[in-house]
């Protein structure tokens, strides 16, 4: 009965690959988003789809792309991986704001270190 | 732009004290502020949400309040506990062109010993 699910935990890989993070809700949220937190832990949003189209995209490289089939489901992939893009990577998602508005849920995260 | 900023940084205090985390925010056009709790390694635990037509929120011995026309939010801890010990996040639901953006504090990092 997981809300906000990232896949995979863990993930280390060599400069230079190619990897993707699927991250799925079951909350019946319009907006899906991607944050990163950094190694000073600082969060700052990356990403956001409302019903599978992208609204926000804070001047993230080329080299990550997001994509949504759905709106259950936002995945991020990225290419030529570098040694910065080590970090924390979180999902999660909202409701339109209104009658029955909780706030942001978040997955529990997808740690990807670069070597 | 919209900044957030948390005072202190750092908090330790012995268990059982009442205890205060400051937020402060720079654009008062926000949906609503959310505060977090994130243990080490571990992802981020809604605690409150305030909208903003509300001035505070209270869960157990957590009680939220927002000031929106002077940007700034308090989170106040009652009788802590060592397993209150975690890094404390406020965030603000920022009008974005439109959008919603969650825009986060650089958050409070609390310990409390027994």
């Amino acid at each position: 009965d997981t809300a906000v699910s990232q896949t995979p935990k863990y993930l280390v890989t060599q400069m230079g690959n190619d990897k993707s993070i699927k991250c799925e809700q079951n909350l019946g949220h319009d907006t899906m988003y991607w944050y990163k937190q950094d190694s000073k832990k600082f969060l700052k949003i990356m990403f956001s789809y409302n019903n599978k189209e992208l609204i926000i995209n804070e001047t993230v490289p080329n080299r990550f792309s997001p994509k949504s089939p759905d709106k259950a489901h936002l995945n991020l992939h990225i290419n030529s991986l570098e040694l910065g893009d080590s970090a924390v990577y979180f999902c999660a998602s909202s409701q339109d704001p209104g009658v029955g508005y909780y706030g942001y849920t978040f997955g529990s995260g997808t740690r990807l270190t670069v070597v | 732009k919209q900044e957030v900023t948390q005072i202190p940084a750092a908090l330790s205090v012995p268990e059982g004290e009442n205890l205060v985390l400051n937020c402060s925010f720079t654009d008062s056009a926000i949906y609503n502020l959310q505060w977090f709790r994130q243990d080490p390694g571990k992802g981020l635990t809604s605690l409150l949400l305030i909208q903003s037509s509300q001035r505070e929120q209270t869960s157990g011995r957590l009680n939220a309040s927002l000031d929106k026309s002077s940007g700034r939010s308090t989170l106040y801890i009652a009788a802590s506990q060592p397993g209150d010990s975690a890094t404390y996040l406020c965030a603000v639901d920022h009008m974005n062109t439109g959008f919603q953006k969650l825009v986060f504090g650089t958050g409070t990092r609390l310990l409390v010993s027994p």
